[in-house]
C-alpha cells in the first residue's frame, strides 16, 4: 500500500516555542491532507484538512492561527504549533487520501508532541 | 456521514477468535466499510475494506449483512500483538478530499 510518513517521531519543546511536524506522502500525490490529534485513551479527533495550493479548512474549536498548516506540494503538508503550551501535547497524526473509487486512507506514524 | 457503534472494549485469549461488530444504521449507498487497527503511539493501520458480503485476507475477514448495516470484523485465532483499538469507518467512494471520522473504536485485549 501507499506510504504516509511523518518526521518526527517525537518532539519536545519547551513552553512559549513553535514546533513544525512535517507529512510526506512518498508514493502518490495527495492533494488532499489531513490532520488529526489524539489524546490518551481516545480516538482521532480531525483538526483540519490541508489543501494543496490552498488555505486549510479548520474544524470548529481548532485555532488557525495556533495550528499553521502549509500544503506547499502534492506531496507534502506541514503542522506548525505555534506558542505551544502544554495543553497542546498530543499525539499528532497526518493523512492522505489518493483520488480514487477506494476510500482506503494512508496514516502516518504520528507524533507525539511534549510540551514543557 | 454515517455515524458507528462499537463495543467499547473486549477481551479474549490467545489462539481464540475475535469477532467485532459494529452498526452503522445509516450507511449510505455509496459508502465502503473499513477497518483499522492501531496500536499504542502508532498512526491507524488499514485491515480490510468491504461494500458487501465477506471480503476476506491475509489477516481477517470482514461479514457485511444484505442490508449493510452493520459489519463484523473476524480475527482468526488471536495473538497477544493482536492487542490493540480496532476502528470501524464508512465513507463514501471518490471522496479523496474528505477526511475519515472516527468513532471510539474497541479497545480489544487479548490474554495468554
Amino acid at each position: 500500500g501507499a506510504v504516509v510518513s511523518q518526521h518526527p517521531s517525537w518532539v519536545i519543546c519547551k513552553s512559549g516555542t513553535s514546533v513544525k511536524i512535517e507529512c510526506r506522502s512518498l508514493d502518490f500525490q495527495a492533494t488532499t491532507m489531513f490532520w488529526y490529534r489524539q489524546f490518551p485513551k481516545q480516538s482521532l479527533m480531525l483538526m483540519a484538512t490541508s489543501n494543496e495550493g490552498s488555505k486549510a479548512t479548520y474544524e470548529q474549536g481548532v485555532e488557525k492561527d495556533k495550528f499553521l498548516i502549509n500544503h506547499a506540494s502534492l506531496t507534502l503538508s506541514t503542522l506548525t504549533v505555534t506558542s505551544a503550551h502544554p495543553e497542546d501535547s498530543s499525539f499528532y497524526i497526518c493523512s492522505a487520501r489518493a483520488r480514487t473509487m477506494n476510500t482506503e486512507a494512508f496514516f502516518g506514524q504520528g507524533t507525539r508532541l511534549t510540551v514543557v | 456521514l454515517a455515524k458507528t457503534t462499537q463495543p467499547i472494549s473486549m477481551d479474549s485469549y490467545e489462539g481464540q477468535e475475535v469477532n467485532i461488530t459494529c452498526s452503522h444504521n445509516n450507511i449510505a449507498t455509496n459508502d465502503y466499510i473499513t477497518w483499522y487497527q492501531q496500536f499504542p503511539s502508532q498512526g491507524p493501520r488499514f485491515i480490510i475494506q468491504g461494500y458487501k458480503t465477506k471480503v476476506t485476507n491475509e489477516v481477517a475477514s470482514l461479514f457485511i449483512p444484505a442490508d449493510r448495516k452493520s459489519s463484523t470484523l473476524s480475527l482468526p485465532r488471536v495473538s497477544l500483538s493482536d492487542t490493540a483499538v480496532y476502528y470501524c469507518l464508512v465513507a463514501a467512494s471518490g471522496t479523496g478530499r474528505r477526511a475519515l471520522t472516527f468513532g471510539s473504536g474497541t479497545r480489544l485485549q487479548v490474554q495468554p
